[in-house]
């Protein structure tokens, strides 16, 4: 079965770069997202990459795919204390039945200190 | 811009009661979703819907739950009987198509808490 694996904290200094990992199972997943949870907020899409694609930059941004490992990185440069917040890596394996529904890990908690 | 919107933010409840909780789709997306997150657990697919049946569930959606789309915007999961098990975050989300890249939108959630 599909089964994402990500940690559950990560505190950076304001201004440094943070990297948030996450591992995946289900090689039939064709793409593989970040999403973004405020306090209070629904989940916010981050970024995505295709499967086919190693990396993917968006502004301060950058998505590392291994898929021979099935890892999945997001790095954020010069973090910022509006960063803070969970973040979710998924997944969307075909199920078969026509839809495609996402497989969440659990969240990165990023904490940013002024 | 538009977005998802859900209510009740928090629904407190007594085991055994029925609970509905409401979804508004963005406007032109024609999937609908729900999701629970149980706290400090992964968010989990429930259910999708599409032309007005279910596409796909998942087996967390048993006989106690149902969705609806009971007019030309809500749509709503019901929980008949809850269980205390079942208090988690409840999240609508919608997409406007299910292709592979099927941006999905997320509401901010309903907290259910099952007493």
């Amino acid at each position: 079965g599909e089964d994402v694996e990500q940690s559950l904290f990560l505190s950076v200094r304001e201004g440094d770069s943070s990297v948030i990992n996450c591992t995946y199972t289900d090689s039939s997943s064709t793409y593989l997202y970040w999403y973004k949870q405020e306090p209070g907020a629904g989940l916010q899409l981050l970024t995505y990459i295709f499967s086919n694609m190693d990396m993917k930059q968006d502004q301060r941004l950058t998505v590392l795919l291994n898929k021979k490992d099935k890892h999945l990185s997001l790095r954020i440069a010069d973090t910022q204390t509006g960063d803070s917040a969970i973040y979710f890596c998924a997944e969307s394996p075909y199920s078969g039945a026509g839809s495609y529904q996402l497989t969440f890990g659990k969240g990165t908690k990023l904490s940013v200190i002024p | 811009e538009p977005e998802v919107t859900q209510t009740p933010s928090h629904q407190v409840t007594q085991m055994g009661q029925e609970v509905i909780l409401r979804c508004v789709p963005i406007s032109n997306h024609l999937y609908f979703y729900w999701y629970r997150q149980i706290l400090g657990q992964k968010v989990e697919f429930l259910v999708s819907f599409y032309n007005n049946e279910i596409s796909e569930k998942s087996e967390i959606f048993d006989d106690q739950f149902s969705v609806e789309r009971p007019d030309g915007s809500n749509f709503t999961l019901k929980i008949r009987s809850t269980k205390l098990e079942d208090s988690a975050m409840y999240f609508c989300a919608s997409s406007e198509s299910t292709g592979r890249n099927n941006e999905q939108f997320f509401g901010p959630g309903t907290r259910l808490t099952v007493l």
